[in-house]
Parts: C-alpha cells; structure tokens; sequence
C-alpha cells in the first residue's frame, strides 16, 4: 500500500528557507485522482494546511503562506518537495505530507511527521 | 484563529455518546458536502474517520458518524471506548485550500 515519508533538516535558522522532501513508497504521484499536501501542526496547536501540488505541477496555496511557499514534484515522480523561505519561530511545527483524494474529498494516507524547529 | 470553530474540549463516558460541533460559513461547511473528520492520538499522524460529510472509510467503526446542518457539521461517537480517547480535527474544502478546526480533546470518563 501506499506510504509517505517526510525527510529534511530538524533545524532551520531564523530567516532562512525550509525545505523537506515527501517520498512516497509503494505507489506513484502519476495520477489525477490524487493532490499532494503539506500541512503543519504548531506545538500544542491544530492543523493548518500549507498547500498542495498535482504530478502535473499544478499548486495551489493557503493565501496566508503564499507568498513564502513554494512546491515541486521530483523528476521520479516518486517525490514531492517543500520550501517555506523567510522562516521565523512561527514557522516551528511538525510538518506532515499527506494524500488527498479526489474520490473521498479527504486526506487519507498521510506521513509519520517531522518536526522543524526555527532557531538561532 | 482557525477558520473552522470546535469546541476545545469535549467528554463522555464509557458507553455513552458524544457529539462534536465544527462551525463554518456558507464559503466553507455550508457551501459543500465536503467535510472529514480526523483523529489524532499524541504524537501520532491523523487518521481520517468520516468524509463527505457521513461517510466511514473501510475500517472505521460503525460508532462514528458524520451529519451536517446548514454552515455547523457534527461529528457522533457512540458507545464510547477508552480508545476514542484522542483529539479531534473537522476540515472543510472551502472554494480554495482547504481549512481545518482548531480541534476538540476528547475525554472518556
């Protein structure tokens, strides 16, 4: 079945950019019936949703993040990336990639998390 | 602030039911039948229990379920378990990315 792992530095310096990549195993990001998230979660806090990206390159942004974001989809179509730049301690929150389905209107597979600090 | 409202917390006990309220607008909650509802235990990645509005995906039990009135859609958990225990997320397409709830702590007394 399909699974997703999120991979990328623990640690980010105040004002300089985040990047973590999504690997997805046992499947393809090759499909129309699938976008690809990012979504956070600050210590302690709810979710909010970053954006998401087709396999076409297609993206599409929350307003509140845009014009820091940015989105890619790996040459193997087995990856996706994401950048945040300009990061500040708000940025701080275990980030996760996640599947959303098209058929469901959800996100249903998502990864393990992985935390980003921003700190000097 | 999170565009969709939960209530912080909520609690029932074992047996019981409990339902969790998510409040929208007509832009978001009202305006589609697009709402999922997901758990997350402590340190763990959330799991989607409920999409479009009422359905379980395979696997869920037949103890939660999905219903929505108008911009406020509500989630049900029936004879409640000690490992329903968890925090509960509501999200809603919303005509551009979509929108999560601030979350409910669900208690099992």
């Amino acid at each position: 079945q399909v699974q997703l792992q999120e991979s990328g530095p623990g640690l980010v310096k105040p004002s300089q950019t985040l990047s973590l990549t999504c690997t997805v195993s046992g499947g393809s990001i090759s499909s129309d019936d699938y976008y690809w998230t990012w979504i956070r979660q600050p210590p302690g806090k709810g979710l909010e949703l970053i954006g998401y990206i087709y396999f076409s390159g297609d993206t599409h942004f929350n307003p509140s993040l845009k014009s820091r974001v940015s989105m890619s989809v790996g040459a193997s179509k087995t990856q996706f990336s994401l950048k945040v730049t300009s990061v500040t301690a708000a940025d701080t929150a275990v980030y996760y990639c996640a599947r959303g389905n098209h058929g469901t209107a959800s996100f249903d597979i998502w990864g393990q998390g992985t935390m980003v600090t921003v700190s000097s | 602030q999170s565009a969709l409202t939960q209530p912080p917390s909520a609690s029932g006990s074992l047996g019981q039911s409990v339902t969790i309220s998510c409040t929208g607008t007509s832009s978001d909650v009202g305006g589609y039948n697009y709402v999922s509802w997901y758990q997350q235990y402590p340190g763990k990645a959330p799991k989607v229990m409920i999409y479009e509005v009422s359905k379980r995906p395979s696997g869920v039990p037949d103890r939660f379920s999905g219903s929505k009135s108008g911009n406020t859609a509500s989630l049900t958990v029936s004879g409640l378990q000690a490992e329903d225990e968890a925090d509960y997320y509501c999200s809603s397409y919303a005509g551009r990315p979509w929108v999560f709830g601030g979350g409910t702590k669900l208690t099992v007394l």
